[in-house]
């Protein structure tokens, strides 16, 4: 099966600053990666996609990149403010198929 | 996006007691909807996936005889926890995939506390 690794686990940055989370993936037959934002206490909500034939996707402050020779994507969020602060997770699937999910990076953005 | 509900939002209960949580995909129809449970700042371990009209799957290590699925309709799943002891005390979600969309959405959780 699939297995999703997700680094750092931890992440505090300054506010203004950039943050940037990555995951690995096994399975090269991978065709989707999600990423989710989830707060204390809530719903996972997704905040950004990509399918294995984009390499970059960005949606204002927030960008994803996918290395599927490498298997490898990538969380960027510029500019962060307080509000990013929650725990972020990666995701693989195939289209149709159940979703493998990262461990989890919890970010803090310092005022 | 799709909408998915989830309730109740959080039960406590006795050990010993069952516990029933409904899964609804209110705007559309889904043949397979997700389980997951979480524990305190970690992951979303895959429980099992809920089929409409046949039997769950179950991911290893899950007791299918402690966390009974019902998929009865298309847009409705359960997950009944059988017998709760306090180590069941988790927050569960459920989750679904619209047709022809690859996006997963996730119901609002339910936060179990067992006594």
């Amino acid at each position: 099966g699939e297995n999703v690794e997700q680094h750092p686990s931890t992440l505090s940055v300054q506010e203004g600053d950039s943050a940037v989370i990555k995951c690995t993936y096994s399975d090269s037959a991978s065709n989707y990666f999600p990423w989710y934002k989830q707060e204390l206490g809530k719903r996972p909500q997704l905040i950004i996609d990509i399918r294995s034939n984009v390499g970059e996707k960005k949606d204002q402050r927030i960008a994803v990149t996918l290395n599927k020779t490498a298997k490898h994507f990538s969380l960027h969020i510029t500019e962060t403010q307080p509000e990013d602060s929650a725990v972020y997770f990666c995701a693989a699937s195939r289209v149709g198929n159940q979703f493998y999910f990262g461990t989890g990076t919890s970010l803090t953005v310092i005022p | 996006g799709a909408v998915v509900s989830q309730h109740p939002s959080r039960v406590i209960c006795k050990s010993g007691t069952s516990v029933k949580i409904e899964c609804r995909s209110l705007d559309f129809q889904a043949t397979t909807m997700f389980w997951y449970r979480q524990f305190p700042k970690q992951s979303l371990m895959l429980m099992a996936t809920s089929n409409e009209g046949s039997k769950a799957t179950y991911e290893q290590g899950v007791e299918k005889d402690k966390f009974l699925i019902n998929h009865a309709s298309l847009t409705l799943s359960t997950l009944t926890v059988t017998s709760a002891h306090p180590e069941d005390s988790s927050f569960y979600i459920c989750s679904a995939r619209p047709p022809h969309n690859e996006k997963l959405f996730f119901g609002s959780g339910t936060q179990l506390s067992v006594l």
